[in-house]
């Protein structure tokens, strides 16, 4: 199975910061990832798909990139609304696999 | 608009079933997979299965491949996972969400509200 990694688990940042989010997976996805935003008590919902593409209606300050292993979330300008938990997920084999998320609080 | 509602909260005893339903509107059902997803309180998100009704593949997580079966009824855009045997560490909330694609599980999107399944003697 592909593992997946992310850092930081949990961060703290104020409206206006830039905001980047790394995914790691465990061997080569080309660019088969995908990242996810969920707040508490909701369903998460896709943000980037094939590590770079914005999903329709899905904020521009958000932006994903990388290819192979290393990849990266950018919020280019934090919202308030953007408090939640983040998650990437590769898409290139089975077992699709999940990082165990990054926690976004807004102080 | 696209939308993906699921059954409601089951309560189960171990070593009993739960079968929960899906139902899609706003797209094609048989043009695109069925994902199901669970989250454990507390904890993150893990990729059970997928089914496609275009041709009724599946694609089964192996860790869950003797107690699940996912299906569809193309009839009401409706796709189901019942997951047998249930233990305490089933206790979960159960999404099932539209996968991109009919071939192979890819990413996910929209999402159901969830179901929470509790098993619990």
């Amino acid at each position: 199975d592909i593992q997946m990694t992310q850092s930081p688990s949990s961060l703290s940042a104020s409206v206006g910061d830039r905001v980047t989010i790394t995914c790691r997976a465990s061997q080569n996805i080309k660019m088969y990832l995908n990242w996810y935003q969920q707040k508490p008590g909701k369903a998460p919902n896709l943000l980037i798909y094939a590590a770079s593409s914005l999903e329709s209606g899905v904020p521009s300050r958000f932006s994903g990139s990388g290819s192979g292993t290393d990849f990266t979330l950018t919020i280019s300008s934090l919202q308030f609304e953007d408090f939640g938990t983040y998650y990437c997920q590769q898409g290139y084999s089975t077992p699709l696999t999940f990082g165990p998320g990054t926690k976004v609080d807004i102080k | 608009q696209i939308q993906l509602v699921q059954s409601g909260a089951e309560v189960k005893k171990p070593g009993a079933s739960v079968k929960v339903s899906c139902k899609a509107s706003g797209y094609t059902f048989s043009n695109y997979g069925i994902s199901w997803v669970r989250q454990a309180p507390g904890q993150g998100l893990e990729w059970m299965g997928w089914i496609t009704s275009y041709n009724g593949d599946t694609n089964y997580a192996q860790k869950f491949q003797d107690r699940v079966t996912m299906t569809t009824d193309t009839s009401t855009s409706t796709a189901y996972m019942e997951l047998r045997s249930l233990r305490s560490d089933d206790t979960a909330v159960y999404y099932c969400a539209r996968d991109i694609s009919v071939a192979a599980p890819n990413w996910f999107d929209p999402w159901g509200q969830g179901t929470l399944v509790i098993v619990s003697s």
